[in-house]
């Protein structure tokens, strides 16, 4: 149950877009396309924005996309705004009832 | 609408017990696995555990297996989370999360959390 690998920070100005990644192995990313993404912000609780790789929640906007390829999963935000500086986290589904989370990423919006 | 409330967060000293709840509404809560997920100050998400919706299985992290229990109470609406031989590792704020739907692997509605201290 080791946590899936993010980057620590990623950066963009407005308008710009930006891709999240997130780098599990052949018993969590690799196998199950079971993959999600939260949102969190300051002293918030996390919200979905990602489920089994690429479906969008109702309500979430379409600036927000998924993908996955082998064992790595992203995150792609297009037309990157103000209000989308916050924390992201992946998380996959690992098998037997277990998930696991990515270790997140930071946003910043220039 | 959907809301998770949880409660029972507080200081407790290491090898101490402490039960949290987490109350729900808005939905049938009967048919939805219940998950708890754990964060640190100033760290990433943890999952913790997962209960079926008829409470007929559970699951943990192995950080927490033999020390934590999750259960439910459908005629409550509540979820809870027994934890016992705490330690300072332990320490976080507690959300309860309800899974997507049935077959679902992501988790849709969360509460506010509560904080967990573990410290003599």
């Amino acid at each position: 149950q080791s946590a899936l690998t993010q980057p620590a920070s990623v950066s963009g100005s407005p308008g710009q877009s930006i891709t999240i990644s997130c780098t599990g192995t052949s018993s969590d990313v690799g196998i199950y396309n079971l993959v999600s993404w939260y949102q969190q912000h300051p002293g918030k609780a996390p919200k979905v924005m990602i489920y089994e790789v690429r479906k969008r929640p109702s309500g979430v906007s379409n600036r927000f996309s998924g993908s996955k390829s082998g064992n790595t999963a992203s995150l792609t935000i297009s037309g990157l705004q103000a209000e989308d500086e916050a924390d992201y986290y992946c998380c996959s589904y690992a098998g037997s009832s277990t998930w696991v989370f990515g270790t997140g990423t930071k946003v910043t919006v220039l | 609408q959907v809301q998770l409330v949880e409660s029972g967060g507080g200081v407790v000293q290491p090898g101490g017990s402490l039960r949290l709840s987490c109350a729900a509404s808005g939905f049938t809560f009967s048919s939805y696995g219940m998950q708890w997920v754990r964060q640190a100050p100033g760290k990433g998400l943890e999952w913790v555990a997962f209960i079926r919706p008829d409470g007929s299985n559970t699951y943990y992290a192995d950080s927490v297996k033999g020390r934590f229990t999750i259960s439910r109470d459908s005629s409550k609406n509540t979820l809870y989370l027994q934890m016992n031989s705490l330690r300072a590792e332990d320490t976080a704020v507690y959300y309860c999360a309800k899974n997507m739907g049935s077959g679902s692997y992501a988790f849709d509605y969360w509460g506010q959390g509560t904080l967990v201290t573990v410290s003599s």
